[in-house]
C-alpha cells in the first residue's frame, strides 16, 4: 500500500515568511511523529499525535512552530516567521500504534531552505 | 529525558569485513531499540529493532546485542557489501507508556570499500 507522504518535497522562503508543512500517514496508523534533521545531524523529535490530539509537543523549539491533525490522518506543521537556524530537513513517521516498540515508517521529507 | 550517543561518527570497512557500531542511552526505562539506515537523499529505514526482554536478535548478516546492565546496543553486520554503506541511527523509546517517541543518536557513517 501507500507509504508516507510528505509535501512539498522542498520549499524555499524567505526569512520571516510563514511556511506549511503536510504529511499523510499510512492509513490506520494512529500514531504520528514529527522529526526535524539538519544536515548531517541527527533526527530531532519535535511532536507527537496520537489520533488527533498531541500528548507531547516538548520538542517544538518556540512558539513559533505549531502542529494539527485532523482526522486521525493528515498532519500539518506550520512555522511562523521562519528564520535561517529553522532550515533542515522535516521529516514525518506514522506507526500502527502509540503504544510503541512498532515500526515507525518515515515519510520523504520536506526539505525547508529559509533565505 | 533521554540521551543516545553512537560512536564511532564514521566508520570505513573492507568489503566482506564485519562492522560494529555502538549506541549508549541514558533511561533506564527504555526497553526499545531500533535501528534505522539512512541512504543519502532517502528517508530512513527500519532494518532491526530488540526489546529489551531478549539481548540478542539476528536477521541475516545483521544483529543487534543489547546490554541492559551497562545501558548500551550494538549493531553487527557481517560481510559487508557496498550497499550496505549508509547512515545508521540508532534510537531508544519506552513500550507502553504515554509518548513512544524515537530519540535517536546522531547517526554514523559507514563506508564499505569495495
Amino acid at each position: 500500500g501507500a507509504g508516507v507522504s510528505q509535501s512539498p518535497s522542498n520549499k524555499v522562503t524567505e526569512k520571516g515568511k510563514d511556511v506549511e508543512l503536510r504529511c499523510d500517514p499510512i492509513s490506520g496508523h494512529t500514531a504520528l511523529y514529527w522529526y526535524r534533521q539538519r544536515l548531517g545531524q541527527g533526527l530531532e523529535f519535535l511532536i507527537y499525535f496520537q489520533g488527533n490530539s498531541a500528548p507531547d509537543k516538548s520538542g517544538l523549539p518556540s512558539d513559533r512552530f505549531s502542529a494539527e491533525r485532523t482526522g486521525e490522518s493528515v498532519s500539518t506543521l506550520t512555522i511562523q516567521r521562519t528564520q535561517q537556524e529553522d532550515s533542515a530537513v522535516y521529516l514525518c513517521a506514522s506507526s500502527l500504534v502509540s503504544t510503541g516498540g512498532y515500526e515507525q515508517y518515515f515519510g520523504p521529507g520536506t526539505r525547508l531552505t529559509v533565505t | 529525558g533521554e540521551n543516545v550517543e553512537q560512536h564511532p561518527s564514521t566508520l570505513s570497512v573492507q568489503e566482506g569485513d564485519s562492522a560494529v557500531i555502538k549506541c549508549t542511552y541514558s533511561d533506564s526505562a527504555s526497553n526499545y531499540f531500533p535501528w534505522y539506515k539512512q541512504e543519502l537523499g532517502k528517508r530512513p529505514q527500519l532494518i532491526i529493532d530488540i526489546r529489551s526482554n531478549v539481548g540478542e536478535k539476528k536477521d541475516q548478516r545483521i544483529a543487534v546485542t543489547l546490554n541492559k546492565t551497562a545501558k548500551h546496543f550494538s549493531l553487527h553486520i557481517t560481510e559487508t557489501q557496498p550497499e550496505d554503506s549508509a547512515v545508521y541511527f540508532c534510537a531508544a523509546s519506552i513500550m507502553g507508556g504515554a509518548n513512544s517517541k524515537l530519540t535517536f543518536g546522531k547517526g554514523i557513517t559507514l563506508s564499505v570499500r569495495p
